[in-house]
């Protein structure tokens, strides 16, 4: 357990609404990743960070934007929600490679 | 594309008996592979991992399996108690981690 902290643990928005999801973890950990799961799919990556101020794209990043101006804080936005990013969204983290990768509880976000 | 792929959605297996779980995976730069359990309405939790320099680790009733050659690795569960039920998910890592689809495992008693 990294103290992987997620907000919302659950959220219903309206359709062309801003949400901020936001990842908080105490341990010092240098990487942070957003993921959202839905069926049939996985585990799909939307953004990640190496670093405070450091971001990269994942597989799934239309419509997604990302903060880290902090090591212990990784912010998922979605500028706009739309009724396809209905998901449950996990934050994971780890110090660096080779090291366990832990993941958050979840955020189960519904766009209506 | 998918660089990571776990073909089969579900996988059913009595008690006692042997698991299986494959996952293959495209990107022959992948340094270290990941096996992940899920339980509903949880994150999933670290179960197990290779290097690629390595062909085989194990941890109890659990081993993983590496093929670089085939671009395939396997996990190994024996033997199989009802608890294991879950869904387990393969993940690769160049940086990043890539993850399949996931494989839903019932152990049944």
């Amino acid at each position: 357990d990294a103290g992987i902290t997620q907000s919302p643990r659950h959220k219903v928005t309206e359709t062309g609404t801003p949400v901020t999801l936001r990842c908080h973890q105490t341990e010092n950990h240098r990487y942070m990743y957003w993921y959202r799961q839905d069926p049939g799919h996985g585990l799909r990556l939307i953004h990640y960070s190496y670093g405070v101020k450091d971001t990269d794209k994942g597989e799934v990043s239309d419509g997604y934007s990302v903060s880290r101006s902090k090591t212990e804080d990784f912010l998922l936005t979605l500028e706009s929600a739309t009724s396809s990013q209905t998901s449950v969204y996990f934050c994971a983290t780890h110090r660096g490679a080779g090291n366990t990768i832990y993941f958050g509880e979840g955020s189960w976000l519904t766009v209506v | 594309d998918q660089q990571v792929k776990q073909n089969s959605p579900s996988l059913s297996v009595q008690e006692g008996r042997i698991s299986i779980l494959n996952c293959d995976y495209t990107n022959s730069m992948f340094d270290y592979f990941l096996w992940y359990k899920k339980y509903p309405a949880e994150g999933p939790t670290f179960l197990i991992s290779i290097s690629s320099i390595k062909d085989k680790n194990e941890d109890g009733r659990f081993t993983v399996f590496l093929n670089k050659s085939a671009k395939h690795l396997s996990l190994h569960i024996v033997p199989s108690q009802p608890g294991d039920s879950a869904v387990y998910f393969c993940a690769a890592q160049e940086g990043k981690l890539i993850f399949g689809q996931g494989t839903e495992l019932s152990v049944k008693p």
